[in-house]
């Protein structure tokens, strides 16, 4: 089982609609979850953090977080052709020693249409 | 941007060839990592390293190495590089003040052709 799953999309929503991202991950020892966005052909790109159960808003995005269910969500308002791109869940699982890595999901890709 | 550089940013090759990509930060962060990125397999890490000399294998380390001689610099070989080790590769840095949170901040991609 992968530390981090994401529903593969492709995501298609039109602009101004909600876009809602999901991941679900595996180990009850993650500490902290990472959204990212990437652009095609770009490096991803740090969107929001959390790791705190509830939500974090930061402009139009907010960040959903239910250890309890083990998921952690992406929400877009008021979505632009700006935002098409893919969308990359990661999680910080403590082991070992070390604090520093991060497991990636596969990624949603995302459309907005105008 | 972060401080993140990485050099070069294309590069063709053929098989057999060792090859070395170099990654420069400007942050004194305390991590680094490469990861490659292939279609359908999504971000894959093959090392990273939390201090100077201090090392370990990520998930698809098999054919490659690294080495961190300095805190800015890290570099990832492929000994004798092979098709499959055709990618695009990604550096990223992290560090925390907190110990709560070690967001990773990436550079900008190596695109390799192994031909």
């Amino acid at each position: 089982q992968k530390e981090v799953e994401q529903n593969s999309g492709p995501l298609s929503v039109p602009e101004g609609a909600i876009a809602s991202l999901n991941c679900t991950y595996s180990d009850r020892g993650s500490q902290s979850f990472f959204w990212y966005r990437q652009y095609s052909g770009k490096s991803p790109e740090l969107i929001m953090f959390i790791y705190s159960n509830g939500d974090k808003e930061d402009g139009r995005f907010t960040a959903q977080l239910n250890k309890a269910s083990q998921y952690v969500s992406l929400l877009i308002r008021d979505s632009q052709p700006s935002d098409s791109a893919t969308y990359l869940c990661a999680v910080n699982i403590r082991r070992g020693s070390t604090l520093g890595r991060l497991y990636f999901g596969r990624g949603t890709q995302l459309t907005v249409w105008p | 941007d972060a401080g993140i550089t990485q050099s070069p940013r294309h590069k063709v090759t053929e098989t057999g060839t060792p090859v070395t990509l170099r990654c420069h930060q400007t942050e004194n962060h305390r991590y680094m990592y490469w990861y490659r990125q292939d279609p359908g397999h999504g971000l894959r890490l093959i090392h990273y390293s939390y201090g100077v000399k201090d090392t370990d294998k990520g998930e698809v380390s098999d054919g490659y190495s690294v080495s961190r001689s300095k805190t800015e610099d890290f570099l990832l070989t492929l000994e004798s590089a092979t098709s499959s080790q055709t990618s695009v590769y990604f550096c990223a840095i992290s560090d925390s003040t907190s110990g709560l949170t070690y967001e990773q901040y990436f550079g900008p991609g190596t695109r390799l052709t192994v031909t």
